[in-house]
């Protein structure tokens, strides 16, 4: 069973500090792996995809890829009130068949 | 349309009825999800269909749960003899389909089932 690992938090850090967002993935040869951000009582809503080992960067986030480890994170900088929600990992299998989400780790950034 | 459209958005049900959930993609989307989430919880995935095929199954519970696409577009989940245990809010998303970046799926604003 493909299995997608979260810490389900809350990870709590000061505004202006940067977030860590941990995941970690059972299925070694899952290719596509995207982060999604759940606001309370909102459905999912992408916000980075990424698909090669490295480091990808866009505005305040960046999304961190570890095939090897089976690893993926999301950091977020200068993180804002407004940042404060659910991350969801998602994992593609290598068919690009089916996306299976962790758990979720909530993020509360405190004024 | 501009987003993935579920309908109805809010469903109060009596234990043992059925229920029909429907789900509208977006327009030229490929493949179509079905997703269960608990409160608290990440999505848990239920079915999917690439066009009119049911790719994978895998995720529903039980035999009570079905969901077809016959056009390759609107999609409906049907639960039947619903039980209290069903009651969760029922997300579609839909992707344009195939692997790597057309890959990223898009949600509905999802359906809260409610069996009383």
């Amino acid at each position: 069973q493909k299995e997608v690992e979260q810490n389900s938090g809350p990870l709590s850090v000061p505004e202006g500090a940067i977030a860590s967002l941990n995941c970690t993935y059972s299925d070694r040869v899952s290719q596509s792996f995207f982060w999604y951000r759940q606001y309370s009582g909102k459905s999912p809503e992408l916000i980075m995809s990424i698909y090669s080992n490295g480091d990808k960067e866009d505005g305040r986030f960046t999304a961190q890829l570890n095939k090897a480890s089976q690893y993926v994170s999301l950091l977020i900088r200068d993180s804002q009130p407004s940042d404060s929600a659910t991350y969801l990992c998602a994992v593609e299998d290598n068919a690009g068949n089916m996306l299976t989400f962790g758990g979720g780790t909530r993020l509360m950034v405190k004024p | 349309g501009a987003g993935v459209s579920q309908s109805p958005r809010y469903k109060v049900t009596k234990r043992g009825q059925d229920v029909a959930l429907r789900c509208d993609p977006i327009s030229g989307h490929v493949s179509l999800y079905w997703y269960r989430q608990a409160l608290g919880q990440g999505p848990e995935f239920l079915t999917y269909f690439n066009y009119e095929a049911q790719q994978d199954k895998s995720g529903l519970p039980n035999d009570r749960f079905s969901a077809e696409r016959p056009e390759g577009s609107i999609s409906t989940l049907t639960i039947q003899r619903t039980e209290q245990r069903d009651s969760a809010m029922y997300r579609c998303a839909s992707s344009l389909g195939a692997a790597g970046a057309e890959g990223e799926a898009f949600f509905g604003q999802g359906t809260r089932l409610t069996v009383v």
